[in-house]
């Protein structure tokens, strides 16, 4: 069975960091691309980073590029998040979702029960 | 980036009914819209991909059809377990990946 466990979040002050773990189990983590989406309270999804098996790969939404760092270990089966200069607007749930290809379709197959993150003074 | 836009943006239907959702991509995405069902507290459940081919293990209740820029996701007969709110996303052009506002169904 595919499991993503989040875990990582919390309150945080603005200006302040916060590192997100995703770890994978139930199928081969370094066969897949890998994204984070969050959603903030009471709002639609919104994709945040990409990275693909081997990590050579990676995408950023504008709204966190350059402030957002996304890694994974695939010896260690898991997906990173570091977050730095947080801001207001990145309070949300951020999930880890698994990526998958088929036939040139790309979609989210199995995601992550959410991690929460809240940032205000 | 392409934008995706759901209506309505709720509904109210009763159980038994049929509920048609639409999304509408910016530009012309093919078929390279996917579906998900999200319930209150939970995480996103992949229903359909490529507009119209169903995830494994989703009712067949369930169906998406389109392409171009215009799809529709549909529930033939709404179950109580439906009641929940749906986002189409599109993959045709990435990154960014783009999910649609959402279409929350709820309880007449």
């Amino acid at each position: 069975e595919v499991q993503l466990v989040e875990s990582g979040g919390g309150l945080v002050q603005p200006g302040g960091s916060l590192r997100l773990s995703c770890a994978a189990s139930g199928f081969t983590f370094s066969s897949y691309e890998m994204n984070w989406v969050r959603q903030a309270p009471g709002k639609g999804l919104e994709w945040v980073s990409y990275i693909s098996s081997s990590g050579s790969t990676i995408y950023y939404a504008d709204s966190v590029k350059g402030r957002f760092t996304i890694s994974r270990d695939n010896a260690k089966n898991s997906l990173y998040l570091q977050m730095n200069s947080l801001r207001a607007e990145d309070t949300a749930v951020y999930y880890c979702a698994r990526g998958d290809i088929v036939v040139l379709n790309y979609y989210f197959d199995y995601w992550g029960q959410g991690t929460l993150v809240t940032v205000s003074s | 980036a392409i934008r995706m836009t759901q209506s309505p943006s709720s509904l109210s239907a009763s159980t038994g009914d049929r509920v048609t959702i639409t999304c509408r991509a910016s530009q012309g995405i093919s078929s390279y819209l996917a579906w998900y069902q999200q319930k209150p507290g939970k995480a996103p459940k992949l229903l359909i991909y490529a507009a119209s081919t169903l995830q494994s293990g989703v009712p067949s209740r369930f169906s998406g059809s389109g392409s171009g820029t215009d799809f529709t996701l549909t529930i033939s007969c709404l179950q109580s377990e439906d009641f929940a709110t749906y986002y189409c996303q599109q993959y045709y052009s990435y990154p960014p990946w783009t999910f649609g506002q959402g279409t929350k169904v709820e309880i007449k």
